[in-house]
């Protein structure tokens, strides 16, 4: 039962460099959703979903695309890493009726 | 636009006393969370509420929500080392589907 799986853990990047934060969960959960984490800003929403090809944009968005082709993963892309970007990344899931979200274990973002 | 504000954003406190944390959100909300983050880790779900009124317990904390002020409590009694961790409130609006907002977070500290 491995709930929320995020990959990788630790990641540096240069400026302008892609990448993509993975995000699996085995759990069959509706919504997943993708939070920032800043020192003294609490969780910020980039994107999330509420299922199967449907998402929308949280407070955050801008510099990052992600997509939901399976039930299962909501991957996060970095378009063009920007130091501003520098980060830990949370993926989240939960279900109706579910007593909130269940959340992986983050990524540590940094880009120089 | 939904707001979700903390206070205090720090607090320390000696073992035994009591203390409370508030959360206010700006919008109509059907539901409330509290979260708890230990340093370096990641989020572990502590309450929900969703009626007005509602009142949870779990050991040392007790949450509880008033919908028509837009107000939720996370109270600590008789506090222990152990509780210090921050605390996150959360929330969603209603109408506008699983769009889930996060307060900036209450950094508690527990002296021994």
């Amino acid at each position: 039962n491995a709930g929320v799986t995020q990959t990788p853990k630790f990641q540096v990047l240069k400026t302008g460099q892609s990448m993509t934060l993975q995000c699996a969960q085995d759990m069959n959960h509706e919504y997943m959703s993708w939070y920032r984490q800043d020192p003294g800003m609490g969780l910020r929403l980039i994107h999330y979903s509420v299922g199967a090809g449907i998402t929308d944009q949280g407070e955050v968005p801008n510099g990052y695309n992600v997509s939901r082709s399976t039930t299962e993963d909501f991957p996060l892309r970095l378009l063009s890493a920007a130091p501003s970007q520098t980060s830990v990344y949370f993926c989240a899931s939960t279900e109706q009726g579910a007593r909130g979200y269940t959340f992986g274990s983050g990524t540590r973002l940094t880009v120089v | 636009e939904l707001k979700v504000e903390q206070n205090p954003l720090f607090l320390s406190m000696q073992e035994g006393k009591n203390y409370t944390i508030y959360c206010n959100y700006s919008t109509t909300s059907d539901r409330l969370y509290w979260y708890r983050q230990d340093p370096g880790k990641s989020l572990e779900s502590l309450f929900v509420l969703l009626s007005n009124g509602a009142v949870k317990q779990e050991g040392r904390l007790m949450a509880s929500l008033d919908t028509k002020a837009r107000l939720s409590t996370l109270h600590i009694t008789a506090a222990v080392h152990d509780l210090s961790a921050t605390y996150f409130c959360a929330t969603r609006v209603s109408a506008g589907g699983f769009k889930t907002i996060f307060g900036a977070g209450t950094r508690l500290f527990v002296k021994a």
